[in-house]
């Protein structure tokens, strides 16, 4: 079946440094790809995507690419702020579901 | 716009009793619904969605149910709570869901099983 394994946390980063979550998929076909947020104390809300192979999806400074050769979906930001303290959920879909598949989600907690 | 409203935010409860948590949706006609649970260390578990009034899908079979009495509503209940309910319970909205993957979250609610 489908699965998405994203790094074990918490990741505990010093503000301006460079993250990277990573993120690598099971999947039959080309699903699509997603990076979820949730902040302290609310639900999740979708923070970028990827449709296809290539494709890089971008949002407040985060990045992902899709790359179907390495089945990976890892998302960057070059500075992060205090602001980006939070979990981070990568998820998928296959064409013609109606379910998103999330991972297990990563803390990420930085520090001023 | 589209709101998503979900309630109680935290609610203890003692085992064995029942449990009623609601979800609306608020904006939108006959979107597709959905349960999910996030506890600790599980990430986010998909429990029920729904495509249409009536139509559930379980996922994992468990002492909990779901029920759409209305487009817009969306019920998870159980007839008798175990400790292993307690958790984040989000309930969240979506529209051609296969096409965009994008799911609007309500707030969660919080519960607790003592």
């Amino acid at each position: 079946g489908n699965s998405v394994t994203q790094m074990e946390g918490p990741v505990t980063l010093s503000e301006e440094a460079f993250l990277t979550i990573n993120c690598t998929y099971t999947a039959t076909g080309y699903p699509s790809l997603f990076w979820y947020v949730q902040y302290p104390g609310e639900g999740l809300q979708l923070l970028l995507k990827a449709t296809k192979a290539d494709d890089k999806g971008s949002n407040k400074g985060f990045e992902a690419t899709y790359r179907k050769e390495t089945t990976s979906f890892h998302l960057e930001k070059g500075s992060v702020q205090v602001s980006d303290s939070a979990v981070y959920f990568c998820a998928l879909i296959q064409g013609g579901s109606e379910k998103l598949v999330f991972g297990k989600g990563t803390k990420l907690t930085v520090n001023p | 716009s589209q709101t998503i409203h979900q309630w109680p935010a935290t609610l203890v409860q003692p085992v064995g009793s029942p449990l009623s948590l609601e979800c609306t949706v608020e904006g939108t006609s006959n979107p597709n619904l959905y349960w999910y649970r996030q506890a600790a260390g599980r990430g986010l578990q998909l429990l029920f969605y729904s495509v249409g009034i009536g139509q559930i899908s379980s996922e994992v079979p468990q002492n909990l149910s779901a029920s759409r009495p209305q487009d817009r509503q969306f019920i998870l209940s159980s007839k008798k709570l175990l400790l292993s309910d307690s958790g984040f319970y989000l309930c969240a909205w979506g529209e051609g869901v296969s096409y965009t993957g994008e799911l609007f979250f309500g707030e969660g609610s919080r519960l607790t099983v003592l």
